[in-house]
């Protein structure tokens, strides 16, 4: 049973541009959150995606979109980004529903650290 | 709205010495209660859990009881090794999608 991956480990950006972060959910999985980590903080809640469709967002502007795709792996866009946006970016996976019960804990992956310039 | 709140660090021990973190919670109704660790470089890990008032959460060594008679899941573990070095994060969890996490607690522990 593989884990939660994520691609790529780093990634340098300047102010403006745009940045794609990818996320492979742990096997059996079916539902993909997003957290942003700021150096020294805890993680904040991105948005999650269960079965394709957005299923909760956090305090993020829009320009932090997302997708999940048929095999349930997932993607974190981010337009137009600013200097604040500089930090660990982690995406967990969850089973969903198993045995009738919605399962809560998360798993995951090693993150992706991005520096804006 | 719901948060969490656990003892700033860092916490600096030596081997072998008791350990304890505080985390409070506030929320509404009964959450999930959670530790994470994210070991250096890495990232976060689930360490234990509980999902009810006295249920008491316990992994390689640390152990933790929700208290909801004082808000609280302090992670406790009786004899730490230089290898628990890590930062240590309380969550919980009150809805299908997101877990709210504390600021983390940065322990080291001196051979």
């Amino acid at each position: 049973e593989t884990g939660v991956t994520q691609s790529p480990t780093h990634l340098i950006k300047t102010r403006g541009q745009q940045v794609t972060l990818r996320c492979s959910s742990q096997s059996g999985h079916n539902t993909v959150s997003w957290y942003q980590q700021a150096l020294g903080q805890g993680p904040q809640f991105i948005f999650q995606y269960y079965r394709e469709e957005e299923n909760g967002r956090g305090n993020f502007p829009p320009r932090f979109s997302g997708l999940q795709f048929p095999n349930y792996s997932s993607e974190l866009n981010v337009n137009a980004l600013e200097l604040d946006d500089s930090a660990l970016y982690l995406c967990a996976s969850s089973p969903g529903t198993s045995g009738g019960q919605y399962q809560e804990t998360q798993y995951f992956g090693p993150g992706t650290r991005l520096l804006v310039l | 709205g719901n948060s969490v709140t656990q003892m700033e660090g860092p916490v600096t021990l030596s081997e072998e010495a008791f350990l304890t973190i505080n985390c409070t919670y506030t929320a509404t109704g009964y959450p999930s209660l959670f530790w994470y660790v994210q070991y250096p470089g890495e990232g976060l890990q689930l360490l234990l859990k509980a999902t009810k008032a006295d249920d008491k959460g316990s992994n390689k060594g640390f152990e933790a009881t929700y208290r909801k008679e004082t808000t609280s899941f302090h992670l406790e573990k009786g004899s730490v090794q230089v290898s628990d070095s890590a930062v240590y994060f309380c969550a919980l969890s009150q809805s299908a999608s997101k877990i709210i996490f504390g600021s983390g607690t940065r322990l080291s522990i001196r051979p």
